[in-house]
């Protein structure tokens, strides 16, 4: 069974770098099959896709964080990690890290970890 | 980016009648090669992250009870809850993985029972 799990700061502060990390069990972060995500929903709010990394390390940004925003990808230890800066406040939201594939989008996801950004 | 837009917003469901939200893409979603809709859909619980319910506009997940079910091809979808269930309320949502980047989701639909 594939889980998934955030971990990092809950309470970052504005203009510094929101770092978390996601450690894959039970599967392989280097399989070719998947890409591996992160989604964030502010409270009450709806669902942003941040980006995706391939076990290779080539990577997929959103536009609208481009220039901020870096995934990384450890394939020796089986964790891939999101880094956010300068961050603001309107990046406090849950984060999630999800597997993803091609065919059957996010099937498997994280508990997900809320992050304050505070001035 | 590629726009979803979900309707209605929220919407409230007599136990055991039908639940129907829709989808509309700004582009399609569809890739020629396969002939498939690059659409799914997500059912949200309170405190929890999304599950996935539907892929390929059509096709659901393994586990997924047989009262959901989706339709739709190009720029329209439909998420079709045959008999609502008290289990059912939930937010719901719709999202393509088609443009190469970003993936996005839409709105959301709330469903409560009435």
């Amino acid at each position: 069974q594939l889980q998934l799990q955030e971990s990092g700061p809950g309470l970052v502060r504005s203009s510094e770098t929101l770092s978390l990390t996601c450690t894959v069990s039970g599967g392989s972060i280097s399989s070719s099959s998947y890409y591996w995500a992160w989604i964030r929903q502010p409270p009450g709010n709806g669902l942003e896709c941040i980006g995706r990394i391939y076990y290779s390390g080539s990577t997929h940004y959103n536009p609208s964080l481009k220039g901020r925003v870096t995934i990384s990808i450890d394939t020796s230890k089986n964790q891939f990690s999101l880094r956010l800066t300068p961050a603001t406040a309107a990046d406090s939201a849950v984060y999630y890290c999800v597997r993803a594939g091609v065919v059957r989008s996010f099937d498997s996801w994280g508990q997900g970890i809320l992050v304050t950004v505070s001035s | 980016d590629i726009v979803l837009t979900q309707s209605p917003d929220s919407l409230a469901v007599s136990l055991g009648e039908r639940a129907t939200i829709n989808c509309k893409s700004s582009q399609s979603v569809l890739y020629s090669s396969n002939n498939k809709n690059y659409l799914a859909w997500y059912q949200q619980k309170p405190g929890q992250p999304p599950k996935l319910l539907i892929y390929w506009a059509s096709t659901r997940e393994s586990g997924v009870p047989d009262r959901f079910s989706g339709s739709g091809a190009g720029t329209d979808f439909t998420l079709t809850i045959s008999s609502l269930q008290a289990e059912d309320v939930a937010i719901y949502y719709c999202q393509q993985y088609h443009s190469p980047t970003p993936w996005t989701f839409g709105q959301g639909t709330k469903v409560e029972i009435k």
